[in-house]
């Protein structure tokens, strides 16, 4: 596709719940971010791919949240047990391999996660 | 640990005016960027700049980096309504993550 997919657009589960978040980067893009944006706020740094493996997982807030991306491409953000202050905008962004030139992030439209 | 800060955080402004948003930085980095939000939507990427003395223009806005002083500014020139939004600025080292600012939100009004 032209940009940066993400799905679902919004999820709603119940407290406690095993949920997937799923991005589907822009086509020959090897970086690719997460980020969580609650509202009113910036986004936060979650966890960011070169390629297959995880460059800085640093801001995973705990081991609930887990991330992959097997052969490179598509992204699987997972989240166990989830908690209501998990609720939040999950962005993904992806980018070429940093460069003088290719040095911009596009970003996806965003999972919109509801606990209740 | 690399942070960005932003002022104002709530800016008010009559169509017509001209105003300047500021973005701060902790430590050297290599580049910085602006991206706007509007309400519900995804960021949108403006600038990239990429070295000091760097200045880029786009229509209303321009962005200008300062690396000596750790400082990036978004000048608004003849602001109109289509430029309410949220503006970011977001700083990065080369490999790493990007660490955003909390956001300035804009709101032009008639």
């Amino acid at each position: 596709g032209a940009g940066v997919s993400q799905t679902p657009s919004n999820k709603v589960t119940e407290k406690g719940k095993y949920v997937e978040l799923r991005c589907d980067p822009i086509s020959g893009h090897t970086a690719l971010y997460w980020y969580r944006q609650s509202l009113g706020q910036g986004p936060e740094f979650l966890i960011y791919f070169q390629g297959t493996g995880a460059a800085d997982d640093s801001g995973l807030p705990n081991d609930r949240f887990f991330a992959v991306r097997p052969e490179g491409s598509v992204s699987t953000l997972k989240i166990q047990r989830t908690e209501r202050g998990d609720s939040a905008v999950y962005l993904c962004a992806s980018s070429l391999v940093p460069g003088p030139m290719n040095t911009e992030a596009f970003f996806g439209q965003g999972t919109r996660l509801t606990v209740v | 640990e690399l942070k960005v800060e932003q002022n104002p955080l709530f800016l008010s402004m009559q169509e017509g005016k001209n105003y300047t948003i500021y973005c701060n930085y902790s430590t050297t980095s290599d580049r910085l960027y602006w991206y706007r939000q509007d309400p519900g939507k995804s960021l949108e990427s403006l600038f990239v700049l990429l070295s000091n003395g760097a200045v880029k223009q786009e229509g209303r806005l321009m962005a200008s980096l300062d690396t000596k002083a750790r400082l990036s500014t978004l000048h608004i020139t003849a602001a109109v309504h289509d430029l309410s939004a949220t503006y970011f600025c977001a700083v990065a080292r080369a490999g790493q993550n990007f660490v955003f600012g909390p956001g300035t939100r804009l709101s032009v009004l008639p």
